[in-house]
């Protein structure tokens, strides 16, 4: 069984400019989230969907980051325009359902550095 | 906010001794999870505790959950170079999200 595919791996971009990640989750998963990790932090969940509708996003910050799962499979997260805070691993994760205990399968991440 | 509190941050031991890490709460949690990051790479399922007071053993490693349900132990007998990594524990709360603690940082020395 495939694995949570990420793209890209690393990204450098400057202050202001734009940039995009993709997730493809494990086939037949309902759930997906998106992750941000700091150096020497744990994950911080930006966004989670069902399908293609938003269950939480609380944490976004909704003036420059946006997120979609159009068709209830893959998912793009994009910052504009990215800051130097941005500066981060941002995971992609997805589970069967929503549960106690439910297990999160993660993907690599992208490694995101904004100078 | 319910926050988990990992300890230590970081450890630097010896190949064979043995170490504890614990993660911490004044919430109650339904479930607990220990997740291993290894540099590069997502967090990866170690183990999922339920039951207060529960203990599961994963080869070297024992997971305990708190009598409450507050708190966990992650105990690693004989460590050795694989057992490297970033040790996460997460708990899930009654929105069923997943509240994270900041990891403890193990490096285990040949």
């Amino acid at each position: 069984e495939a694995g949570v595919a990420q793209s890209p791996r690393y990204k450098i971009i400057e202050k202001r400019q734009s940039v995009a990640f993709w997730c493809n989750p494990i086939s037949g998963h309902a759930t997906l989230y998106w992750y941000q990790q700091i150096l020497g932090q744990g994950p911080k969940l930006l966004i989670q969907f069902q399908n293609n509708g938003v269950v939480d996003d609380s944490q976004l910050p909704k003036d420059r980051f946006s997120a979609e799962r159009l068709k209830g499979v893959d998912s793009t997260l994009k910052i504009q325009p990215a800051k130097l805070e941005d500066s981060a691993v941002y995971l992609c994760a997805s589970s069967l359902i929503i549960a106690s205990g439910e297990t999160q399968y993660f993907g690599p991440g992208t490694r995101l550095l904004v100078l | 906010t319910q926050l988990l509190e990992q300890s230590p941050q970081f450890l630097s031991i010896q190949e064979g001794e043995n170490l504890t890490v614990y993660c911490n709460s004044s919430s109650v949690f339904s479930s607990l999870q220990w997740y291993r990051q290894e540099p590069g790479e997502g967090p990866v399922l170690l183990v999922t505790v339920v039951t207060g007071g529960e203990v599961k053993k994963l080869k070297r490693l024992t997971f305990q959950f708190g009598d409450a349900r507050k708190d966990s132990s992650l105990h690693i007998t004989a460590a050795q170079p694989g057992d490297t990594g970033l040790y996460l524990c997460a708990g899930t709360d009654s929105n069923y999200q997943l509240i994270w603690g900041a990891g403890t940082k193990l490096i285990i020395k040949p």
